[in-house]
């Protein structure tokens, strides 16, 4: 059945070095997520697209995060320098659009910064 | 601005008995979309079930439906027959009518006792 996948899994760096994380969003969805999971903030939104367009990365913090969309079949998410706090799950979601459309997501990445 | 309050961290339920997870929201807005999504220890979301609020008549997924009350802003969660399988994280989640963001609450852990 379709799904969101992400590659890494799991990501142990340390702190300065750049972190890339990849989704696939499942085939035909156009729009495409990317949410931070921690223990203090909980779920929260970092950057979306639709039809491969930024259109909110209101949540991301500028100076280090940077979210991309080079084809329909690919949305990255690169932290650069990583810190420590950067450390949480990030998920990736597709969905087909607006309307209150369900999003789905993809299992994660576990990112740990030493 | 929207606001999801989950005033239950932890609740427990013996296998095969029913239990009722209870989420709160606060809106301006008159149509919008509420879910509840479910992370097993995996940290996988899965959607468990989602409702308009234009709809009256309450959704229902198999052993899992809600309790909708739009004037109260109450979306409470019931699960029946519970199983060992259904132990994991439940977040519930709001989405305006014509936005794409998601609002978490902070979840409720569900554990489930033989």
């Amino acid at each position: 059945d379709a799904r969101v996948t992400q590659t890494p899994r799991h990501k142990v760096t340390e702190m300065g070095q750049e972190v890339t994380m990849r989704c696939q969003p499942i085939l035909g969805h156009n729009t495409v997520f990317w949410y931070r999971q921690t223990m203090m903030q909980g779920l929260e939104l970092l950057a979306y697209f639709r039809n491969r367009a930024p259109l909110d990365d209101s949540g991301m913090p500028k100076d280090r995060f940077s979210a991309e969309m080079p084809d329909a079949t690919l949305a990255t998410l690169k932290i650069q320098p990583s810190e420590p706090r950067d450390s949480a799950v990030y998920f990736c979601a597709s969905g087909l659009g607006s309307g209150g459309e369900t999003q789905y997501f993809g299992p994660g990445t576990r990112l740990l910064v030493l | 601005a929207q606001t999801v309050t989950q005033s239950q961290p932890e609740m427990s339920v013996q296998e095969a008995e029913t239990v009722t997870l209870s989420c709160t929201y606060d809106t301006s807005e008159s149509d919008y979309y509420l879910f509840w999504y479910k992370q097993p220890p995996s940290r996988q979301m899965i959607l468990v079930i989602r409702q308009e609020a234009y709809k009256q008549q309450n959704a229902t997924e198999n052993r899992f439906s809600v309790n909708f009350q739009k004037a109260a802003k109450s979306f409470s969660l019931k699960i029946s027959d519970s199983q060992l399988g259904d132990a994991a994280m439940y977040f519930c989640a709001y989405r305006g009518y014509n936005t794409d963001k998601l609002i978490f609450g902070t979840g409720t852990r569900l554990q489930v006792f033989p």
